[in-house]
Protein backbone atom coordinates (compact mmCIF):
# COMPACT_ATOMS: atom_id res chain seq x y z
CA UNK A 1 0.00 0.00 0.00
CA UNK A 2 1.09 3.65 -0.47
CA UNK A 3 2.93 5.20 2.32
CA UNK A 4 4.44 8.61 2.95
CA UNK A 5 6.29 9.04 6.01
CA UNK A 6 7.94 11.98 7.10
CA UNK A 7 10.23 12.88 9.80
CA UNK A 8 10.03 13.70 13.30
CA UNK A 9 9.40 16.76 15.38
CA UNK A 10 11.16 19.86 14.96
CA UNK A 11 12.26 22.87 17.39
CA UNK A 12 13.56 25.81 16.12
CA UNK A 13 15.00 29.10 16.49
CA UNK A 14 13.81 32.05 14.93
CA UNK A 15 16.22 32.90 11.86
CA UNK A 16 17.20 29.11 10.97
CA UNK A 17 16.10 26.21 8.42
CA UNK A 18 14.53 23.48 9.05
CA UNK A 19 14.30 20.27 6.47
CA UNK A 20 11.39 17.81 6.47
CA UNK A 21 11.37 14.39 4.56
CA UNK A 22 8.54 12.33 3.17
CA UNK A 23 9.70 8.78 2.13
CA UNK A 24 7.33 7.29 -0.20
CA UNK A 25 6.73 3.69 -0.51
CA UNK A 26 4.37 1.41 -2.52
CA UNK A 27 4.23 3.79 -5.49
CA UNK A 28 6.49 4.49 -7.89
CA UNK A 29 8.21 7.39 -6.69
CA UNK A 30 9.22 9.07 -9.57
CA UNK A 31 5.21 9.16 -11.54
CA UNK A 32 4.00 11.82 -9.04
CA UNK A 33 4.03 15.38 -8.02
CA UNK A 34 4.61 15.77 -4.10
CA UNK A 35 3.08 18.92 -2.93
CA UNK A 36 3.78 20.59 0.30
CA UNK A 37 0.53 21.68 2.59
CA UNK A 38 1.08 23.32 6.14
CA UNK A 39 -1.48 23.64 9.08
CA UNK A 40 -0.68 26.25 11.91
CA UNK A 41 -2.63 25.66 14.96
CA UNK A 42 -5.95 26.18 14.71
CA UNK A 43 -5.96 27.09 11.23
CA UNK A 44 -6.86 26.08 7.67
CA UNK A 45 -4.68 24.16 5.17
CA UNK A 46 -1.73 26.34 3.56
CA UNK A 47 -0.73 24.84 0.11
CA UNK A 48 2.63 25.50 -0.02
CA UNK A 49 4.60 24.29 -3.53
CA UNK A 50 5.64 21.01 -5.03
CA UNK A 51 8.74 19.07 -6.75
CA UNK A 52 7.87 16.66 -9.64
CA UNK A 53 10.07 13.25 -8.29
CA UNK A 54 10.67 12.13 -11.80
CA UNK A 55 12.59 15.93 -13.54
CA UNK A 56 12.48 17.90 -10.31
CA UNK A 57 10.61 21.08 -11.54
CA UNK A 58 9.59 23.19 -8.62
CA UNK A 59 6.44 25.59 -7.78
CA UNK A 60 5.72 27.43 -4.89
CA UNK A 61 3.44 29.83 -3.42
CA UNK A 62 4.59 32.88 -3.82
CA UNK A 63 3.67 33.67 -0.02
CA UNK A 64 6.86 31.50 -0.08
CA UNK A 65 8.76 32.05 -2.82
CA UNK A 66 12.74 32.70 -1.73
CA UNK A 67 12.21 30.94 1.61
CA UNK A 68 11.19 27.49 0.69
CA UNK A 69 13.98 24.90 -1.17
CA UNK A 70 11.50 21.46 -2.68
CA UNK A 71 14.68 18.91 -3.50
CA UNK A 72 14.13 14.84 -4.06
CA UNK A 73 16.54 11.78 -3.99
CA UNK A 74 14.61 9.31 -6.21
CA UNK A 75 16.87 6.73 -5.38
CA UNK A 76 15.37 7.16 -1.71
CA UNK A 77 12.62 7.72 -3.35
CA UNK A 78 12.15 10.85 -0.84
CA UNK A 79 11.44 14.39 -1.09
CA UNK A 80 12.48 17.27 0.78
CA UNK A 81 11.06 20.50 1.79
CA UNK A 82 13.42 23.11 3.61
CA UNK A 83 12.02 26.82 5.16
CA UNK A 84 14.48 28.97 5.68
CA UNK A 85 14.70 32.22 7.70
CA UNK A 86 11.82 30.99 10.04
CA UNK A 87 9.57 33.11 12.28
CA UNK A 88 7.07 32.31 14.68
CA UNK A 89 4.16 32.21 12.38
CA UNK A 90 6.33 29.37 10.71
CA UNK A 91 5.02 27.09 13.78
CA UNK A 92 2.42 24.63 11.82
CA UNK A 93 2.27 21.12 10.98
CA UNK A 94 3.84 20.75 7.59
CA UNK A 95 2.51 17.80 5.27
CA UNK A 96 3.49 16.12 2.28
CA UNK A 97 1.44 15.13 0.12
CA UNK A 98 0.87 13.18 -3.65
CA UNK A 99 -0.62 14.50 -6.33
CA UNK A 100 -3.17 11.95 -8.28
CA UNK A 101 -2.36 11.19 -12.34
CA UNK A 102 -4.26 12.99 -13.82
CA UNK A 103 -5.20 16.78 -14.99
CA UNK A 104 -7.25 17.28 -11.72
CA UNK A 105 -4.73 18.95 -8.99
CA UNK A 106 -6.14 16.46 -5.66
CA UNK A 107 -3.40 14.55 -2.91
CA UNK A 108 -4.80 10.89 -2.48
CA UNK A 109 -1.93 10.15 -0.18
CA UNK A 110 -0.32 12.16 3.11
CA UNK A 111 1.90 12.10 4.96
CA UNK A 112 1.17 12.01 8.66
CA UNK A 113 2.62 15.31 9.23
CA UNK A 114 5.83 17.12 11.01
CA UNK A 115 5.05 19.54 13.89
CA UNK A 116 7.32 22.35 12.94
CA UNK A 117 8.00 24.80 16.63
CA UNK A 118 9.76 28.18 15.53
CA UNK A 119 10.64 29.58 19.78
CA UNK A 120 13.48 31.46 21.03
CA UNK B 1 -5.16 34.17 -5.46
CA UNK B 2 -9.14 32.14 -5.30
CA UNK B 3 -10.91 32.61 -1.93
CA UNK B 4 -12.64 29.46 -1.04
CA UNK B 5 -15.93 30.22 1.71
CA UNK B 6 -17.07 27.29 3.23
CA UNK B 7 -20.60 27.59 5.99
CA UNK B 8 -21.20 26.64 8.13
CA UNK B 9 -17.92 26.99 10.30
CA UNK B 10 -19.55 24.20 12.65
CA UNK B 11 -22.35 21.97 12.93
CA UNK B 12 -23.82 19.74 15.39
CA UNK B 13 -26.34 16.74 13.96
CA UNK B 14 -27.49 13.37 15.46
CA UNK B 15 -26.39 9.97 14.01
CA UNK B 16 -28.66 9.05 10.86
CA UNK B 17 -29.31 12.67 9.66
CA UNK B 18 -28.14 13.89 6.66
CA UNK B 19 -25.79 17.22 6.73
CA UNK B 20 -24.82 19.89 3.94
CA UNK B 21 -21.75 21.80 3.86
CA UNK B 22 -21.40 24.43 1.65
CA UNK B 23 -18.11 25.42 -0.31
CA UNK B 24 -18.43 28.99 -1.98
CA UNK B 25 -15.31 30.32 -4.88
CA UNK B 26 -14.38 33.52 -5.28
CA UNK B 27 -14.61 32.97 -9.22
CA UNK B 28 -15.77 30.64 -11.35
CA UNK B 29 -13.89 26.93 -11.13
CA UNK B 30 -15.91 24.34 -13.06
CA UNK B 31 -15.94 21.20 -11.33
CA UNK B 32 -11.75 21.51 -9.85
CA UNK B 33 -13.23 21.34 -6.42
CA UNK B 34 -12.49 18.64 -3.94
CA UNK B 35 -12.68 17.64 -0.36
CA UNK B 36 -11.01 16.22 1.96
CA UNK B 37 -11.71 14.72 5.83
CA UNK B 38 -9.48 15.69 8.89
CA UNK B 39 -9.60 14.08 12.21
CA UNK B 40 -7.85 15.35 14.98
CA UNK B 41 -4.11 15.23 15.00
CA UNK B 42 -4.62 13.42 11.31
CA UNK B 43 -3.69 14.62 7.93
CA UNK B 44 -6.15 15.25 5.16
CA UNK B 45 -7.90 12.57 3.72
CA UNK B 46 -9.62 12.76 0.18
CA UNK B 47 -13.39 11.81 -0.35
CA UNK B 48 -14.52 13.51 -3.13
CA UNK B 49 -12.40 15.08 -6.23
CA UNK B 50 -13.49 17.01 -9.58
CA UNK B 51 -16.53 18.02 -7.72
CA UNK B 52 -18.48 14.52 -7.51
CA UNK B 53 -16.08 12.21 -8.13
CA UNK B 54 -16.00 9.82 -4.61
CA UNK B 55 -12.60 8.82 -4.48
CA UNK B 56 -12.37 4.63 -3.73
CA UNK B 57 -13.12 3.52 -0.49
CA UNK B 58 -14.88 6.26 0.73
CA UNK B 59 -18.16 5.25 1.79
CA UNK B 60 -21.00 6.23 -0.79
CA UNK B 61 -23.01 7.93 1.88
CA UNK B 62 -20.68 10.74 1.00
CA UNK B 63 -21.76 12.66 -1.73
CA UNK B 64 -20.22 15.97 -3.65
CA UNK B 65 -22.26 18.32 -6.09
CA UNK B 66 -21.84 21.37 -7.71
CA UNK B 67 -19.94 23.29 -10.41
CA UNK B 68 -19.05 27.14 -10.90
CA UNK B 69 -19.04 28.70 -7.43
CA UNK B 70 -21.22 26.86 -5.21
CA UNK B 71 -20.47 23.37 -4.03
CA UNK B 72 -21.73 20.90 -1.36
CA UNK B 73 -20.56 18.39 0.46
CA UNK B 74 -23.58 16.14 1.83
CA UNK B 75 -23.08 13.12 4.02
CA UNK B 76 -26.45 10.88 3.81
CA UNK B 77 -27.00 8.77 7.44
CA UNK B 78 -24.31 10.69 9.57
CA UNK B 79 -22.27 8.06 11.30
CA UNK B 80 -20.24 8.65 14.89
CA UNK B 81 -17.32 8.31 12.71
CA UNK B 82 -17.60 10.86 10.66
CA UNK B 83 -17.11 13.44 13.33
CA UNK B 84 -14.42 15.82 11.85
CA UNK B 85 -13.29 18.95 10.33
CA UNK B 86 -13.97 19.23 6.13
CA UNK B 87 -12.31 20.97 4.02
CA UNK B 88 -12.65 22.10 0.19
CA UNK B 89 -9.99 22.86 -2.03
CA UNK B 90 -10.27 24.39 -5.50
CA UNK B 91 -7.49 23.22 -8.06
CA UNK B 92 -8.81 25.66 -11.06
CA UNK B 93 -6.01 27.77 -10.33
CA UNK B 94 -2.31 26.14 -9.44
CA UNK B 95 -0.85 28.87 -8.42
CA UNK B 96 -1.39 28.87 -5.62
CA UNK B 97 -4.02 26.25 -4.97
CA UNK B 98 -6.09 27.23 -1.64
CA UNK B 99 -8.36 25.53 0.88
CA UNK B 100 -12.04 26.71 2.42
CA UNK B 101 -11.83 27.38 6.24
CA UNK B 102 -13.18 23.72 7.39
CA UNK B 103 -16.48 22.98 8.90
CA UNK B 104 -16.38 20.76 12.03
CA UNK B 105 -18.59 18.59 12.36
CA UNK B 106 -20.23 17.23 15.77
CA UNK B 107 -22.17 14.24 16.57
CA UNK B 108 -24.94 15.07 19.32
Amino acid sequence: QVQLVQSGAEVKKPGASVKVSCRVSGTTFTSYEMHWVRQAPGQRLEWMGWINAGNGNTGSSQKFRGRVTFTRDTSASTAYMELSSLRSEDTAVYFCARRGLGHMYFFDYWGQGTLVTVSS
Amino acid sequence: DIQMTQSPSSLSAFVGDRVTITCRASQSISTYLNWYQQKPGKAPKLLIYAASSLQIGVPSRFRGSGSGTDFTLTINSLQPEDSATYYCQQSYSALPLTFGGGTKVEIK
